[in-house]
């Protein structure tokens, strides 16, 4: 069966710093997607990057990026200039068949100012 | 923009009643899932449908049903509440492949089972 792990229950950064959280995967799969979700405080989960396994370049979406090491199944969201707006959940998701995801645990994300 | 809704956003019922939680999409979306929250264990899919009339068991279907009889509509069923389906029930819809497997989710429902 695919699984995804998250090893970090909770992280914690300031403000406009920098921070990753990490993910790893188990697939015997060639070809699959990669996603990070934020699920903040008022629970309504929103994706925040998608990396299609396939590409060799690492997916960027303003202040988020991802480091995709396929070889490592490794899978890790790294969040620059940190906002307070950032608190929340994350979750890293790998697709399986029928279109359906697996979920990793979660990183809860504190921000302080 | 797509738009996922769940008809209660908390909800409390007593052990041994039957439980409807309702979700409709709005993006003639195919594919539907109702998966639940716990702390510590992420989300679990509970069924999901891939058309309508059509189901498939998740990870942890005991003690649930579904029915899809409208595409935008699926709907989960607790037969008789227990105070272990205690949680946060999330429900998502995603277009077939080819739209890179996606899913856009509901506001989810806090369900407590006294």
């Amino acid at each position: 069966a695919q699984t995804v792990t998250q090893s970090q229950p909770e992280m914690s950064v300031q403000e406009a710093e920098t921070v990753t959280l990490s993910c790893t995967y188990d697939t015997s799969e060639s070809d699959y997607y990669l996603f990070w979700y934020k699920q903040p405080p008022s629970r309504q989960m929103i994706l925040v990057i998608r990396q299609e396994a396939y590409k060799q370049q690492n997916a960027t979406e303003n202040r988020f990026s991802v480091n995709f090491q396929k070889a490592a199944k490794s899978f890790s969201l790294k969040i620059s200039d940190s906002q307070l707006g950032d608190a929340a959940m994350y979750f890293c998701a790998q697709n399986t068949g029928f279109q359906k995801l697996v979920f990793g645990t979660g990183t809860r994300l504190l921000v302080s100012p | 923009d797509v738009k996922v809704t769940q008809s209660s956003r908390y909800l409390v019922k007593r052990t041994g009643e039957k439980v409807f939680l309702e979700c409709v999409q709005d993006m003639d979306h195919e594919n539907m899932f109702w998966y639940r929250q716990d702390p510590g264990l992420g989300l679990r899919l509970i069924y999901f449908s891939y058309d309508v009339k059509m189901k498939e068991k998740g990870d942890i279907p005991e003690g649930y049903s579904v029915s899809r009889e409208k595409k935008e509509r699926f709907s989960l069923i607790l037969e008789s509440a227990s105070t272990n389906q205690t949680s946060m029930y999330l429900c998502a819809s995603s277009l077939s492949p080819g739209a890179g497997y996606e899913q856009y989710f509901g506001p989810g429902t806090r369900l407590t089972v006294t």
